[in-house]
């Protein structure tokens, strides 16, 4: 499997204040990276498809303006918060694909817990 | 519109016997589909994959089945260890058209007992 790593781990915020998660490929390149959300004894739920160099497609439901996201090479994409709420308290995991590589197989990040106080 | 389902929420098992998990799913458009096994607090790990052009896949102590006219899989892994207790989540995706895009379902508990 692939090596997928995220930072940080975990990590509590004020209401209001923004938060970065970053999201690496370490051992080879991904063009696409995908950002998801579960929420507790919830499923993981699809926030955005981030492709390197182009803007993040996002999933119905989901402001654009909230959760930034950049890709800006083929090896991270980053996640922002934006101005956090308590209700955006989750964890956050992302995943990668591999270039030419097997159809649809993501390989996910430790996640990210995010506290909003 | 959950189009991915687990119903089982928890599956309770002895060491060493079969654990069967099942997965249903709505879309006829899904073409391949795979398993993931997640702990608390950390990202999902693959486990197995199948193309919609097969019916069976091994790895291992997995094998996964998938009923296409039932549009229904499952895992099944055999013999069970403990350290198999985890929440399993099945998904899908239409590679023609989703660009990769997943659809998990809600996930199974299973618990193996020593």
């Amino acid at each position: 499997g692939a090596v997928v790593s995220q930072h940080p781990s975990w990590v509590i915020c004020k209401s209001g204040t923004s938060v970065k998660i970053e999201c690496r490929s370490l051992d080879f390149q991904a063009t696409t990276m995908f950002w998801y959300r579960q929420f507790p004894k919830q499923s993981l739920m699809l926030m955005a498809t981030s492709n390197e160099g182009s803007k993040a497609t996002y999933e119905q439901g989901v402001e654009k303006d909230k959760f930034l996201i950049n890709h800006a090479s083929l090896t991270l994409s980053t996640l922002t918060v934006t101005s956090a709420h308590p209700e955006d308290s989750s964890f956050y995991i992302c995943s990668t694909k591999k270039i030419a590589a097997d159809p649809d197989t993501q390989y996910f990040g430790p996640g990210t817990r995010l506290t909003v106080l | 519109d959950q189009q991915v389902k687990q119903n089982s929420p928890s599956l309770s098992v002895q060491e060493g016997r079969i654990s069967i998990l099942n997965c249903d799913y709505t879309n006829s458009m899904f073409d391949y589909f795979l398993w993931y096994k997640k702990y608390p607090a950390e990202g999902p790990t693959f486990l197995i994959s199948i193309s919609s052009i097969k019916d069976k896949n091994e790895d291992g102590r997995f094998t996964v089945f998938l009923n296409k006219s039932a549009k229904h899989l499952s895992l099944h892994i055999v013999p069970s260890q403990p350290g198999d207790s985890a929440v399993y989540f099945c998904a899908a995706s239409n590679g023609g058209t989703s660009y990769g895009k997943l659809t998990f379902g809600q996930g199974t508990i299973l618990t193996v007992h020593p």
